[in-house]
């Protein structure tokens, strides 16, 4: 089955850490996306990539970063210049950025600061 | 800010009702629109979808009406079931500037259904 698989499910970080969540997906589309989800929230987001070797940022980009070496990975990195990094945070891909596709999302990865 | 919104954040409705879950949106340039469902500590889910050219669309137990005069778009579930209990998310695709497309997501209704 194709998908989009997110890791871990739960992730727990301690202040001034850096942090590494995991999204591949085998759908063989070429965007992906990662968003923000707080509580009463909508979906913020906060990088996207079109291409390989390529991204841009999103609305809340900040403390963040991202790599694309590879089609089926968009690796999101939640630095310590990120103050208030407890959230959800989902990934999900399309198709690609030229067309009116939907996305596909993983199932979340919990990041919790202790 | 936003251009997608819903006007009820909660909704609580008796199993077997029919739902109806209503979102505005302000950019009449959006031509394509998605209704997600994401249960408690997962992912949204694709429900239905709508392209401007069209003012309803019917899936199983759901339907999705498109008024573009009003920018307005609704997700009716048929005899709602304890397993529709879910937030609901409507979606807009735009066309940026760049010629790419985004979707920009509202911030969701909460479905609870009461057995």
């Amino acid at each position: 089955d194709g998908g989009i698989t997110q890791s871990p499910k739960y992730l727990f970080r301690k202040e001034g850490q850096n942090v590494t969540l995991s999204c591949e997906q085998n759908l063989n589309h070429d965007a992906m996306y990662w968003y923000r989800q707080d509580p009463g929230q909508g979906l913020r987001l906060i990088y996207y990539s079109q291409i390989v070797n390529d991204f841009q940022k999103g609305d809340i980009a900040e403390g963040y970063s991202v790599s694309r070496e590879k089609k089926e990975s968009f690796p999101l990195t939640v630095t310590s210049a990120q103050k208030n990094p407890t959230a959800f945070y989902l990934c999900a891909s399309s198709i690609d950025l030229t067309r009116d596709y939907g996305y596909t999302f993983g199932s979340g990865t919990r990041l919790t600061v202790v | 800010g936003e251009s997608v919104g819903l006007h009820l954040p909660t909704l609580s409705v008796q199993e077997g009702d029919n739902s109806i879950i209503n979102c505005a949106y302000s950019n009449s340039a959006s031509d394509y629109f998605i209704w997600y469902k994401q249960e408690s500590g997962k992912g949204p889910q694709f429900i239905i979808d709508i392209r401007s050219n069209m003012d309803k669309r019917q899936g199983q137990r759901v339907t999705v009406l498109l008024n573009k005069t009003v920018k307005h778009l609704s997700l009716q579930i048929a005899a709602t079931q304890p397993g529709d209990s879910a937030v609901y998310f409507c979606a807009e695709n735009m066309r940026s500037g760049a010629g790419s497309y985004q979707l920009t997501f509202g911030k969701g209704t909460k479905l609870s259904v009461i057995p």
